[in-house]
This record gives structure tokens, sequence and C-alpha cells, in this order.
């Protein structure tokens, strides 16, 4: 089965800075691989996600690239914020072209500090 | 939120005993997840559905069970309910129309005493 790995565990910067998570995938017929932050007591949200057949998307301080020969994925924040606290997932799956897809398989997360 | 809604949303419960986590979703989305999530694990899936009788496992399906007999709800059943079952479970649907994006439930926190 699919095996994501997430580096780093945690991270600290400086308010303004920019944060960098990365993971990895296994599984070459992976195609959909989207990121969720998580803050305390609450569900995973959505923030951001891309295709295999997409190499970077963008969606205001929010970037994520991917590699598919490498094998990995990564989530940029620019401009970090206090609101960005929080911890981060990445995730990937099979998306089925007649709809659905397989379940998705998690990093372990990534807890963003933003320090003032 | 996709419209879905987990219940109960805090159990306490006792070892040996049966529990089932309840999701249910307003949208006549087809796929259904059950995630739970631990400290150190991240989300891990439990099981899904791909449509209504239709179920298969995840990665850590050993003590659990589903039934999905309608497409708006999809059942997760702890048969005899151990501490290492104790966790946060997560419902989830993949949302076709916006290209299989799934999205969660806001969580069910389950303590096995």
């Amino acid at each position: 089965g699919e095996n994501v790995e997430q580096h780093p565990s945690t991270l600290s910067v400086q308010e303004g800075d920019s944060a960098v998570i990365k993971c990895t995938y296994s599984d070459s017929a992976s195609n959909y691989f989207p990121w969720y932050k998580q803050e305390l007591g609450k569900r995973p949200q959505l923030i951001i996600d891309i295709r295999s057949n997409v190499g970077e998307k963008k969606d205001q301080r929010i970037a994520v690239t991917l590699n598919k020969t490498a094998k990995h994925f990564s989530l940029h924040i620019t401009e970090t914020q206090p609101e960005d606290s929080a911890v981060y997932f990445c995730a990937a799956s099979r998306a089925h072209s007649g709809g659905g897809a397989d379940g998705l398989t998690f990093g372990k997360g990534t807890h963003l500090i933003i320090q003032p | 939120d996709a419209g879905i809604t987990q219940s109960p949303r805090h159990k306490v419960t006792e070892t040996g005993t049966p529990v089932t986590l309840r999701c249910h979703q307003t949208e006549n989305h087809r796929y259904m997840y059950w995630y739970r999530q631990d400290p150190g694990h991240g989300l891990r899936l439990i099981h899904y559905s791909y449509g209504v009788k239709d179920t298969d496992k995840g990665e850590v399906s050993d003590g659990y069970s589903v039934s999905r007999s309608k497409t708006e709800d999809f059942l997760l059943t702890l048969e005899s309910a151990t501490s290492s079952q104790t966790s946060v479970y997560f419902c989830a649907i993949s949302q076709t129309e916006s290209g299989n994006t799934i999205y969660f439930g806001e969580g069910s926190w389950l303590t096995v005493v």
C-alpha cells in the first residue's frame, strides 16, 4: 500500500518568513495530493490540493509543488501570520476518473509554530 | 461542512461494550470514509464505502465493522471496545463535483475505560 513520509515534525518560523513542509510518497499510482490544516480540537480542513497532471498550484500565500519523478510534493507558505500556527498534514490517494477516490494515506503531520 | 454530521460527538464507554458511531450526510455522496486519529500516528483509514452495501477495509480495520444500508448513513461499530480504540474518529466524504475532494466531519471523541 501507499506510504507517506512528512518532514519536519515541528517547524518554528518568525512571523513574516516562509515555511516549507515536504512529503514523499511510495505508490506511483497515486494521483491526488491534498494538504490539510488542523487546529487543536477541530477537524482537518483542506487548504490546497494538486493532481498529478499539474506541477505547481498557488492560492494567495499558499503554494504546492509536485515532482512525480521523485515522488515528492511540498507545501510553501509565504509571509506567515500567527493564524497559520496549526498542524499540517499531507496526503496521497488515487482518485478515480469515474468519481470517488481510494482513501487518503496521510503523513504524520507538521506542527507549524509562528513566532511573533 | 459538506453536509456531514457525526454522532455522538463525545462518548465514554467501558471495555467490552459495543459502540456504534454514526455518520450522516445530506448531499448524496457515493464515497464515505472512517478515519481514526491518534497522537504520533496522524489519521489512518479504518473502512470506506463506495455505495450502498459496498464497503472495503482500510489500514487499521481490525476490531471494527461498518454498514451502509442507505446512501446517507455510514455506521462504524466496535463490537467489543478496547482501550486501544480510545481515539478521535472522523468521518469523511468524497465530493465528486469538486474533483473527488475529501471533506471531514467534526469528529467523535471516544474514550474506552
